[in-house]
C-alpha cells in the first residue's frame, strides 16, 4: 500500500526537552531502520528492529537516544534532554524478508534544536 | 578514512550528456550496493541497487560494481535537467533484509539545460 510515513515532519524543541518521533513503515515488512542525517552529509544508522525485537542498536549517539517497536510496526524514536547537536533530519527506512535489502525511506522528521 | 567515499562535486553535466558517478569503499566483506537519489529537501529515493560484479542497466541507468578494487559506479545516461539532485551510494554488509546500509556524502549532480 502506502510507503513509510513519519510524524511529524518538523519539530523545533527548546534545549532541555524530550521529543518522540513516530515511524510507520510500508506493511508487513518486518525490518525498520532508523537514520540521522546532518546537513549536507549521507544518513548515518541509528539503529534496527526486525518486528519488535531491536537487534542492533550501536548507531545510537547516547542513552538519550532510546527506540522502540512494541508491536513490530510502527515504531518510535526519542530523544531526552535535547541538545543542540541534536539538529538534523531523522529518517525511518523499512524492507521486506523478500527483498535483499534495498530499503525505502519515509519523508523523514526534521528536528531543530533551539 | 571514511568507509565509503564520494566525491561532493557539484558534477555539472550538459543536458543529454552521460553522468558518471564514483563511489568507494572500504570494508571488502560488503556484499551489497545501493544507489539513492534525493532531491534537495526530500528523502532518498532507492534508484539502483546491485551485488555481483558486472554492470546492471536499468532504463537511463547502470550500476557497475568491481569488488576487487573495491569501487562501484553509476552512470546516467541521456542526462536530464530532473536528474539535478544528490546522488548517495549506500553498502551493506549483507544481502538481506537486516542490512544496516552505510552511506557516502552524496555527489551533488547539476545538469544544464
Amino acid at each position: 500500500g502506502a510507503g513509510v510515513s513519519q510524524s511529524p515532519r518538523y519539530k523545533v524543541a527548546k534545549r532541555g526537552q524530550d521529543v518522540a518521533l513516530r515511524c510507520d513503515p510500508i506493511s508487513g515488512h518486518v525490518s525498520l531502520f532508523w537514520y540521522q542525517q546532518a546537513l549536507g552529509q549521507g544518513p548515518e544508522f541509528l539503529t534496527y528492529f526486525q518486528n519488535e525485537a531491536q537487534l542492533d542498536k550501536s548507531g545510537l549517539p547516547s542513552d538519550r537516544f532510546f527506540a522502540e517497536r512494541p508491536e513490530g510496526s510502527v515504531s518510535t524514536l526519542k530523544i531526552q534532554r535535547t541538545q543542540q547537536e541534536d539538529s538534523a533530519v531523522y529518517l525511518c527506512a523499512s524492507s521486506s524478508r523478500d527483498l535483499r535489502g534495498e530499503q525505502f525511506f519515509g519523508p523523514g522528521t526534521r528536528l531543530t534544536v533551539l | 578514512q571514511k568507509e565509503v567515499e564520494q566525491n561532493s562535486g557539484p558534477l555539472s553535466v550538459p543536458e543529454g550528456a552521460i553522468a558518471s558517478l564514483n563511489c568507494t569503499y572500504s570494508d571488502r566483506g560488503s556484499q551489497s550496493f545501493f544507489w539513492y537519489r534525493q532531491y534537495s529537501g526530500k528523502s532518498p529515493e532507492l534508484i539502483m541497487f546491485i551485488y555481483s560484479n558486472g554492470d546492471k542497466e536499468d532504463g537511463r541507468f547502470t550500476a557497475q560494481l568491481n569488488k576487487a578494487s573495491q569501487y562501484v559506479s553509476l552512470l546516467i545516461r541521456d542526462s536530464q535537467p530532473s536528474d539535478s539532485a544528490t546522488y548517495l551510494c549506500a553498502v551493506g554488509r549483507s544481502g538481506a533484509a537486516g542490512n544496516k546500509l552505510t552511506f557516502g556524502g552524496g555527489t551533488r549532480v547539476l545538469v544544464k539545460p
